[in-house]
Formats: structure tokens, C-alpha cells, sequence
């Protein structure tokens, strides 16, 4: 069965430092990951994602995450915050298990700090 | 940019009623989704849709919840008698292939509120 940890519920950082959102991923298949962000009263939009080609996947707005299967991880990182990342994050993870369905981490709020 | 739409964007309803949330998929995509999101938690799956018959749902997805594409460019969700438990927010998705194999692109989502 597939599913995901999203370790912080909420991070907050200063303007310019580094963010990291942290994810772990449990699957019994090849998985593909994908990191969201939904902004305030907004829908769901594609940050990254890993579909088993680089392992270090960069994705929109400076953002980027690396596939670490040894630690079943795939943590966002971004070097410099900036005030508009503030919103929730989502890890979710797909597999060839369920030929559908995305299984969503329970989201991380990221706060910017000014 | 294509993009899913989705409408209306809130509805209020009230306990027992029946609602039908629309999503309009991105035009060259074949597989469809809706997705729920109560305030406060995770997003969870509800249903998948393809060639015209639903591919897999969830556990929430009872006999209260059907999902129709009416016109080939439509994708509806009705909820037969509204429970106050189905306050949420309501994503439509779609994507080209299956999810494992690529992206799917969500809508802005439709805020039903049961009162």
C-alpha cells in the first residue's frame, strides 16, 4: 500500500533562508512522487516531479527535491525563501498499484517570516 | 494554458439536497478525478473515471456519490442527499495517462458547504 509522512505540519523561515519540507514515502512499487502547493483559497498546482528518470528534480519558483530510495525520502528544498512561497505544501506519491489514484501527505504550512 | 475548471467555485446547500459539482477536463485528456479535501485535513481520492466507467473509488466514495461525463467535454460529481460531513472542498483532475505515469492537473476546486 502506498502512502506518505509529511514530518512538519508547520515550518516557518526567514526571507532568504533556506526552506526544507521534509517527505517520506512508503510503496511497494516503483513510485513516482510529486510535490503540490495550494495558496490560500486557491486549487492544487505542480511543484516537481519524479517518475524514475533523475533522482534530483527541479521544479518551479527555485524549488527543487531529491528521490533518495535508500531513505524512502523526497524532501523540497528551495536555497532562498521569498515572501510569495508562503502556503501549504503536499507531498503524494502514485504507483503502478493503483493504476489511478494519488495518495496525498497531510501537508506542510510554510510561513515566511520577514 | 490549458487548464480544469471547475464550477461553481462555493455552492451552499442545504442537509439532504441534492448537488452536482462540474469540472470541464483539460480537452486531450482521457483520465479524470475528484478529490476531497475537508477543511483542515489531507486530500483524499474520491474516484477515477475512464473510457466511460469509473476505474477505481475509494471507501468514501458510497452510493451517495456518482460521477457522469453527460457531454465529452463535462465530468460531473452528484451527491444524492448532502450530509453535513460532505462540507469540503471538491478538486476535479485530469491527466493524459495514468497518474503513476504522469502528471495530473487539478482545478481551483469547488468549496461545498452543507448547512
Amino acid at each position: 500500500a502506498q502512502s506518505v509522512t509529511q514530518l512538519d505540519s508547520h515550518v516557518s523561515v526567514s526571507e532568504g533562508t533556506p526552506v526544507l519540507l521534509r517527505c517520506n514515502y512508503s510503496s511497494s512499487y516503483s513510485p513516482s512522487l510529486f510535490w503540490y502547493v495550494q495558496h490560500p483559497n486557491k486549487g492544487l498546482q505542480l511543484l516537481l516531479k519524479y517518475t524514475s528518470a533523475a533522482t534530483l528534480v527541479k521544479g518551479i519558483n527555485g524549488f527543487e527535491a531529491e528521490f533518495k530510495k535508500s531513505e524512502t525520502s523526497f524532501h523540497l528544498t528551495k536555497p532562498s525563501a521569498h515572501m510569495s512561497d508562503a502556503a501549504e505544501y503536499f507531498c503524494a506519491v502514485s504507483d503502478h498499484s493503483s493504476a489511478s489514484k494519488i495518495i496525498f501527505g497531510s501537508g506542510t504550512r510554510l510561513s515566511i517570516r520577514p | 494554458e490549458p487548464e480544469v475548471t471547475q464550477t461553481p467555485s462555493h455552492q451552499v446547500t442545504q442537509m439532504g439536497q441534492e448537488v452536482i459539482l462540474r469540472c470541464v477536463p483539460i480537452s486531450n485528456h482521457l483520465y479524470f478525478y475528484w478529490y476531497r479535501q475537508i477543511l483542515g485535513q489531507k486530500v483524499e481520492f474520491l474516484v477515477s473515471f475512464y473510457n466511460n466507467e469509473i476505474s477505481e473509488k475509494s471507501e468514501i466514495f458510497d452510493d451517495q456519490f456518482s460521477v457522469e461525463r453527460p457531454d465529452g467535454s463535462n465530468f460531473t460529481l452528484k451527491i444524492r442527499s448532502t450530509k453535513l460531513e460532505d462540507s469540503a472542498m471538491y478538486f476535479c483532475a485530469s491527466s493524459v495517462r495514468p497518474t503513476p505515469n504522469t502528471e495530473a492537473f487539478f482545478g481551483q476546486g469547488t468549496r461545498l458547504t452543507v448547512v
